[in-house]
């Protein structure tokens, strides 16, 4: 079974261009979260779909920051303008969600990064 | 929201040494996560362990959701080992909320 990928691996620009980050999830997990880590920090979390749908999208930093998820299948995330305080390590991840014996498991995988440098 | 620290921030061992990497969480938890990021950035699943006791190989988890914390323990280190080991929790919502991991630095 393939893992989460994520497309570009690394990727640098200049102040006020555009970027897409895409990930592809691992097959058959309807859940699918971004998260990112920037300047050394800690790693956040930025929105989560179900499906297509945004179930939370709370993280997202301010509205240069778009994420689709159409079909359902892999997402893109768009950064329009980017800023130098975007720099950083950009993680997804997938899962699905299973149940047993009355407790639900939501092991989250991770893919590799794209790691975006603003210029 | 949640807070999730970690602790020691830094470490370096020698090779061979034993750790324990703990993460202490301020809420109840559904699901807990260890994450080893290698020196590529990569982060790397250790284990799935909303409670109780997981082995895998030189390393092992507990963790005791009634007290909430974790720890991670690292045996017999490498200098593959090196890296910064996350504790992630998820809570109802299933956004996982991360520590500030600890850095492990292993010498030959």
């Amino acid at each position: 079974e393939a893992g989460v990928t994520q497309f570009p691996s690394h990727s640098v620009i200049e102040k006020g261009q555009t970027v897409t980050l895409r990930c592809d999830p691992i097959s058959g997990h309807d859940n699918l979260y971004w998260y990112r880590r920037v300047m050394g920090k800690e790693i956040k979390f930025l929105l989560h779909f179900v499906k297509e749908s945004k179930q939370d999208e709370s993280g997202m930093p301010n509205n240069r920051f778009l994420a689709e998820r159409t079909g359902g299948t892999y997402s893109t995330l768009k950064v329009q303008p980017a800023e130098l305080e975007d720099s950083g390590v950009y993680f997804c991840a997938s899962s699905r969600e299973l149940t047993s014996g009355g407790h639900s498991y939501n092991e989250q995988f991770f893919g590799p990064g794209t790691r975006l440098t603003v210029l | 929201g949640i807070q999730v620290e970690q602790s020691p921030p830094d470490l370096i061992l020698q090779e061979g040494a034993n750790s324990t990497l703990r993460c202490n969480f301020s809420d109840s938890v559904n699901n807990l996560q260890w994450f080893h990021q290698n020196p590529w950035g990569q982060l790397i699943n250790l284990f799935y362990i909303p409670s109780g006791t997981k082995q895998n190989g030189r390393l092992s988890a507990t963790t005791v959701a009634t007290e909430r914390y974790s720890l991670l323990y690292i045996s017999s280190s490498q200098t593959t080992d090196s890296g910064v080991y996350f504790c992630a929790v998820e809570q109802n919502n299933n956004d996982m909320r991360f520590g500030a991991g600890t850095r492990l630095t292993v010498k030959p």
